[in-house]
């Protein structure tokens, strides 16, 4: 049984430039989460996925963010014009989409670290 | 809206020390409540939750951590603890409406030899 995946874990980019990063959750899972951390602080929520809908995008960051899952798999995160302010970890968490307790635990993947230069 | 406070950035210990690691938290609805561990360079491994059942939570490595209502509180505690349980801790509560979860800002523990 594989965890969350996420590619690449490591990203340097330039100032202005545009960037996306994969998450593949656990395959059973159908509610896929993203969240940023920046350093010394705890994650902090963005969007996230029923199947292929989004159903929470208000705590995106700015319309320089967006997200899609388009066939209810995997699921992209892009950054266009990158600032030095966007530089941190982005986390993709995957859960059960079915009700009951079970859905509520979120699990998270390695992340992908982006530097800004 | 949900919020949780660790109040400790920084919990240097001995080895086989006993430990807590203090969490608060504030929700007007329902509350379900996790520790997430994050070791260097890693993402986020779900350490305990409390859903609902028993207020007293364990892992299976002898991580516990207590819900407790009249005090907004969910702490970790270890009996004893290892080198290898050097980490970054982060206590989160769960928005049921946005499934999101809102996590404290993490302690760093740091064992000693």
């Amino acid at each position: 049984d594989t965890g969350v995946s996420q590619d690449p874990r490591h990203k340097i980019t330039k100032r202005g430039q545009n960037v996306t990063f994969r998450c593949d959750p656990i395959s059973e899972h159908n509610r896929l989460y993203w969240y940023r951390q920046t350093l010394g602080q705890g994650p902090e929520f963005l969007t996230y996925f029923q199947n292929e809908a989004q159903l929470e995008k208000s705590r995106l960051l700015s319309d320089r963010f967006s997200a899609e899952r388009p066939k209810g798999s995997f699921s992209t995160l892009e950054i266009q014009r990158t600032e030095q302010g966007d530089s941190a970890m982005y986390l993709c968490a995957s859960s059960l989409g079915a009700g009951g307790l079970g859905s509520y635990e979120q699990y998270f993947g390695p992340g992908t670290r982006l530097t800004v230069t | 809206a949900q919020s949780v406070t660790q109040l400790d950035s920084q919990v240097p210990v001995f080895e086989e020390a006993p430990v807590e690691l203090r969490c608060n938290y504030s929700s007007s609805v329902s509350v379900y409540l996790f520790w997430y561990v994050q070791y260097p360079n890693q993402g986020l491994q779900l350490l305990l939750k409390y859903l609902s059942g028993s207020t007293l939570v364990e892992s299976i490595n002898g991580f516990e951590a207590e819900f407790n209502k009249s005090q907004t509180s969910f702490h970790l505690r270890k009996p004893s603890v290892h080198i290898s349980d050097t980490a970054e801790y982060f206590c989160a509560v769960l928005d049921t409406g946005r499934r999101a979860l809102t996590f404290g800002s993490g302690t760093r523990l740091q064992v000693q030899p």
